[in-house]
């Protein structure tokens, strides 16, 4: 599995674009990349996923450069809901890896 | 639509007593998994299920056991526990469908204490 690393926390203000971004240096040609959310006290829940160049859905935006080793999770306009922990996941099989994932804090 | 149910959500157990969490889910999902989560970490691996039939160990499974007794449902079992098993413990599905493991469905989670 590839080997991921993110900043442990960042913080922003309501409204602003959050980006994420994840090194995964020796990801491989099969591998996908996955991020996930997790709220305090709950399971974690399914963002976005991609192979290469933008993904976007109603959540979030997952954009990856042409060399692959890095991505870069864009939540714009975050509320306070949008506190929790992010994870960002490599890999092409059955088996889901989770990092420590970034730490995102909106406040007021 | 349930989705992933986990039981019981809250237990406390004495070191050295067994218990086993039950995970079903209604999606007919084909891969399973079961994590665990120490305070301020991220989750961890403990046993995953590919498919009905088969498991798997992930990176923690010292201590465990586990039994995928139909395509539903996935259990995890301690056999003596200890007070290092104390967690949060998160089963998941995810339809596991060719090359590509798609969006996973977790649990709510079961708080286990070992005193």
């Amino acid at each position: 599995l590839a080997k991921t690393t993110q900043p442990i926390s960042m913080d922003s203000y309501e409204g602003q674009e959050v980006n994420i971004t994840c090194s995964h240096n020796n990801i491989a040609t099969n591998d996908y990349i996955t991020w996930y959310q997790q709220f305090p006290s709950q399971g974690p829940r399914f963002i976005i996923q991609g192979y290469k160049t933008k993904v976007t859905n109603e959540v979030a935006s997952l954009f990856i450069p042409a060399d692959r080793k890095s991505s870069t999770l864009s939540l714009p306009r975050v509320s306070l809901s949008d506190t929790a922990v992010y994870y960002c996941l490599v890999g092409n099989d059955y088996k889901l890896s989770f990092g420590a994932g970034t730490t995102v804090t909106v406040r007021a | 639509n349930a989705g992933v149910t986990q039981t019981p959500k809250f237990q406390v157990l004495k070191t050295g007593q067994s218990m086993t969490l039950q995970c079903a889910q209604d999606m007919n999902h084909n891969s399973m998994y079961w994590y665990r989560q120490d305070p301020g970490m991220g989750l961890r691996l403990i046993y995953y299920s590919a498919s009905e039939g088969t498991t798997d160990k992930g990176e923690v499974p010292n201590g465990y056991n586990v039994s995928r007794l139909n395509k539903r449902e996935f259990s995890l079992r301690l056999e003596s526990a200890a007070p290092s098993q104390t967690s949060v413990y998160f089963c998941a599905s995810s339809p596991g469908q060719g090359t590509v493991n798609t969006e996973a469905f977790f649990g709510q989670g079961t708080r286990l204490t070992v005193v």
